[in-house]
């Protein structure tokens, strides 16, 4: 069964401090591939999407984040994040061509030190 | 556009009541989905829809059921609450787009106590 995992269940960091969030999936065909963030209280938002090309993708906020397809690994950075970074994380991961079945990871719940 | 919308926005029930959890999108999109997200679980997927008229199950489909009648409507169906179905239910939609999945967009979530 496909399936999607985050290392890091809670991490946290100081302001300034660079972030790198783990995330494997365990489906060898190919896939698309995306981040998102839930702010506290909020529904969430899309952070990066990959799709295709190159597998080094931007996002909002400074996000960015490498897909390695012989690691079937898509982790999450960021330089130097803020206090208003501090949110749940979510890997997801869904088979081409097959519209509306994402797997989700189990998130990464982030807190930032101001 | 109001995008996707979920009502209502809580809800409390009896063990064995029933209730249908309400979901609309007014951007044409042809897939919806329909997740639970419980602490420390992410998102499970419950069913999905790619289109009116087509639905297929997800990871966590027992204890739901959907229907697609219009575009722009996917209710959830709860036919007996249980205490394990206390949850926060996310509603989600997205786009053809040259045949490839595309990004999801996510409604406000409605937050179910089951008692």
């Amino acid at each position: 069964a496909q399936s999607v995992s985050q290392h890091n269940h809670h991490v946290i960091l100081s302001e300034a401090a660079s972030l790198e969030l783990g995330c494997n999936y365990s489906y060898g065909g190919t896939v698309n591939l995306f981040w998102y963030v839930q702010y506290p209280g909020q529904h969430l938002q899309l952070l990066l999407k990959y799709f295709s090309g190159d597998p080094l993708v931007k996002g909002i906020k400074g996000f960015e984040a490498e897909f390695i397809k012989s690691k079937f690994s898509f982790n999450l950075r960021k330089p130097s994040v803020q206090w208003s970074d501090t949110a749940e994380y979510f890997c997801a991961v869904n088979r081409y061509n097959q519209g509306g079945k994402l797997i989700f990871g189990q998130g990464t719940e982030l807190s930032v030190k101001p | 556009n109001a995008g996707v919308t979920q009502t209502p926005k809580f809800q409390v029930l009896k063990t064995g009541q029933s209730m249908t959890l309400q979901c609309a999108q007014d951007m044409n999109h042809e897939y919806m989905s329909w997740y639970r997200q419980d602490p420390g679980m992410g998102l499970r997927l419950i069913h999905y829809s790619v289109g009116a008229g087509i639905t297929d199950q997800g990871e966590v489909p027992n204890g739901y059921n959907v229907s697609r009648s219009t575009t722009e409507d996917f209710p959830l169906r709860l036919l007996s609450a249980a205490p394990s179905q206390t949850s926060v239910y996310f509603c989600a939609s997205s786009y053809s787009w040259y045949g490839s999945y595309n990004e999801q967009f996510f409604g406000p979530g409605t937050r179910l106590t089951v008692l």
